[in-house]
């Protein structure tokens, strides 16, 4: 069974300030996405990554994909107020188009 | 490009009486997912449709839950009988074949379901 983990769940951190989540998943897939979330909203796609080493940058967001070590990381560098949200990290099963979701990473920038 | 479209936006309803959900997926998707949405259980995928023929049912929670895909454009997700425990946002979503995974699936707004 595949399962997705993220951490931290919650990070609190100051304006201009960098900082990565992690996202490890137990069983081999090369299709990783990020998908971020506003309070009561629908979720949004951020990056698609589609091989190990794939990298994808976005404003002050930034993510990659390790498919050995099946690790992805999203990096945010130098925080603003509007990056305030719950970002989600999601694996495609066996290249089924089915997710598995990460529990969620819920970021607060601090003006 | 209209989106996924789900209906109703919020509903709230008595234990005990039926509920159903509807989505309009994007033109042109091929697949199309149902998830719920709880602070305690996170985002969990309920059943997924391909071409409209339901593909992997294993997250549905029980026989009270069912989902339909009559047609291309057109899907529901019913609860009978509701129970407070059904509370959540559910979210319908679509996504193209696209090649190697390269299309995201996208969501609709959600339902915000409560069940007194």
């Amino acid at each position: 069974e595949l399962k997705v983990e993220q951490n931290p769940l919650f990070l609190s951190m100051q304006e201009g300030k960098n900082y990565t989540i992690y996202c490890n998943y137990s069983t081999t897939s090369d299709r990783l996405y990020w998908y971020r979330q506003d309070p009561g909203k629908s979720l949004e796609s951020l990056f698609v990554l589609l091989s190990n080493g794939a990298v994808k940058q976005e404003g002050r967001l930034m993510a990659s994909l390790d498919t050995k070590a099946r690790l992805s990381t999203l990096h945010i560098t130098a925080a603003v107020h509007d990056l305030s949200a719950t970002y989600f990290c999601a694996v495609d099963y066996a290249g089924t188009y089915k997710y598995i979701f990460g529990t969620g990473t819920r970021l607060k920038v601090l003006a | 490009d209209a989106g996924v479209i789900q209906s109703p936006r919020h509903e709230v309803t008595e234990m005990g009486q039926e509920v159903t959900l509807r989505c309009k997926p994007i033109s042109g998707h091929d697949y199309l997912f149902w998830y719920r949405q709880t602070m305690m259980r996170g985002l969990e995928l309920l059943i997924y449709f391909n071409n409209n023929v339901p593909i992997d049912d294993s997250g549905m929670p029980e026989d009270r839950f069912s989902a339909k895909m009559p047609n291309a454009s057109f899907s529901t997700l019913k609860i009978q009988p509701s129970e407070p425990r059904d509370s959540a946002v559910y979210f319908c979503a679509s996504s193209p074949r696209g090649r190697g995974g390269n299309q995201p699936q996208h969501f609709g707004d959600g339902t915000r379901l409560s069940i007194l």
